[in-house]
């Protein structure tokens, strides 16, 4: 079956702790997202890409980073410099950008 | 930036009463698309309108697009407790920007 695999589920990161969350994808989907929810809230985007090898910043991009080196994985890093990380992670995938988009299951990253 | 505000935040219903949200934005759209998460879930693609003053039904669901193409709703007809849930629209603004901008969603209860 196609779709978009997101691991771990649940992550917890230590203080001063760098740690990557996975997303792929076997959809053959050229863009990819991530976004943060935090309760109660909208999506709000970190990073996308619209082709391997390239990416640009969303709206709160600070605190984190991504490679697209592969069409199927888009990593999201968290870093030490996130300073309130603790939220529900969500990875999509769409054939070309403005095209609907199918999200992976997610992963609850919470601070040790 | 652009935005997509969509009300309202919360709505609660008892089974069998009707439920709207509706989305807006300041500027004239490419596309809207309509958006499901379940608790705990992820969202899931409902729909997308392209054209002024489309209308699209999906059973109990009827998904409008304004004529000027900046505001949209989604109307459920008769709740059932299978509808609970937090549903997004989200923006399309085509050119070269790649990425939807979501509103904050609506969540729906549905009392029994």
């Amino acid at each position: 079956d196609g779709g978009i695999t997101q691991s771990p589920k649940y992550l917890f990161r230590k203080e001063g702790q760098n740690v990557t969350l996975s997303c792929e994808q076997n959809l053959n989907h050229d863009a990819m997202y991530w976004y943060r929810q935090d309760p109660g809230q909208g999506l709000r985007l970190i990073y996308y890409s619209q082709i391997v090898n390239d990416f640009q910043k969303g709206d709160i991009a600070e605190g984190y980073s991504v490679s697209r080196e592969k069409k199927e994985s888009f990593p999201l890093t968290v870093t030490s410099a996130q300073k309130n990380p603790t939220a529900f992670y969500l990875c999509a995938s769409s054939g070309r950008s403005h095209q609907p988009q199918h999200f992976g299951d997610g992963t609850r990253l919470s601070i040790l | 930036g652009q935005q997509v505000m969509q009300i309202p935040q919360y709505q609660h219903v008892q089974e069998g009463e009707d439920f709207t949200t509706y989305c807006n934005s300041s500027t004239t759209l490419s596309n809207i698309q309509w958006y499901k998460q379940r608790p705990g879930g992820h969202p899931v693609f409902l729909i997308q309108l392209v054209k002024s003053g489309e209308v699209k039904k999906q059973k109990r669901l009827t998904f409008q697009f304004g004529e000027a193409k900046k505001n949209s709703s989604l109307h459920i007809t008769a709740t059932q407790t299978t509808d609970v849930g937090t549903y997004f629209c989200a923006g399309n603004y085509g050119g070269s920007q790649g990425n939807l901008i979501f509103g904050k969603g609506t969540k729906l209860s549905v009392k029994p």
